[in-house]
């Protein structure tokens, strides 16, 4: 079974501040990828699929990158409405979420 | 629109059972994998199981911690998923969504509540 680590568990910054969240998988998921934003009492909202791509309607500031094991979610310039926990979700094989990150305001 | 609508979720003991359900629309459900995702009140997101499009072998996968008490099914004439779960565990209290990719992208639904406990 494919495991995903993600890092920070806990993420503290500003308004304004650039802030990036790792996944890495234990072994190669050819980009089948996607990034949630998760906030109280409601379900994940989809930010970005196949690693990289954009979901319709989310912000610009959020991006996706990387390959092979090793990808990041990256938000280029923190808003209010941005703190929540962000997960990663591989659906290269069934599908495995990342333990999720908890992007507070510092 | 996607749309999924789980239902179902309620208060049960220990050692109990429960099926819950997700109506589908928006897509060709027929042709669609479709899956379960639970949380955990305060914990992360945890894939629960699968089960493919008949066209595809209509086969089903599952969790290590599910394995042997959930069951998956699906109903095509009513665009319907199932999660039968028995021998409920007090572990088993979650949130329970149904997600499914259609065109590369993942919809969810707005999940029900499963609580296990005496």
């Amino acid at each position: 079974d494919i495991q995903m680590t993600q890092s920070p568990s806990t993420l503290s910054a500003s308004v304004g501040d650039r802030v990036t969240i790792t996944c890495r998988a234990t072994q190669i998921i050819n980009n089948w990828l996607a990034w949630y934003q998760q906030k109280p009492g409601k379900a994940p909202k989809l930010l970005i699929y196949k690693a990289s791509t954009l979901e319709s309607g989310v912000p610009s500031r959020f991006s996706g990158s990387g390959s092979g094991t090793e990808f990041t979610l990256t938000i280029s310039s923190l808003q209010p409405d941005d703190f929540a926990t962000y997960y990663c979700q591989q659906y290269n094989s069934y599908s495995t979420f990342g333990q999720g990150t908890k992007l507070e305001i510092k | 629109d996607v749309q999924l609508v789980e239902s179902g979720g309620v208060l049960v003991k220990p050692g109990g059972s429960l099926r819950l359900s997700c109506a589908a629309s928006g897509f060709t459900f027929n042709n669609a994998w479709m899956n379960w995702v639970r949380q955990a009140p305060g914990r992360g997101l945890e894939w629960v199981g699968r089960i493919k499009s008949k066209t595809d072998g209509g086969t089903t996968d599952y969790a290590a911690p599910v394995k042997g008490r959930f069951t998956i099914s699906r109903d095509d004439s009513e665009n319907t998923l199932f999660l039968q779960m028995n021998s409920l565990k007090t572990e088993d209290t979650a949130v329970y969504y149904c997600i499914t990719n259609s065109r590369g992208l993942w919809y969810w639904g707005q999940g029900t509540l499963v609580t296990v406990s005496s």
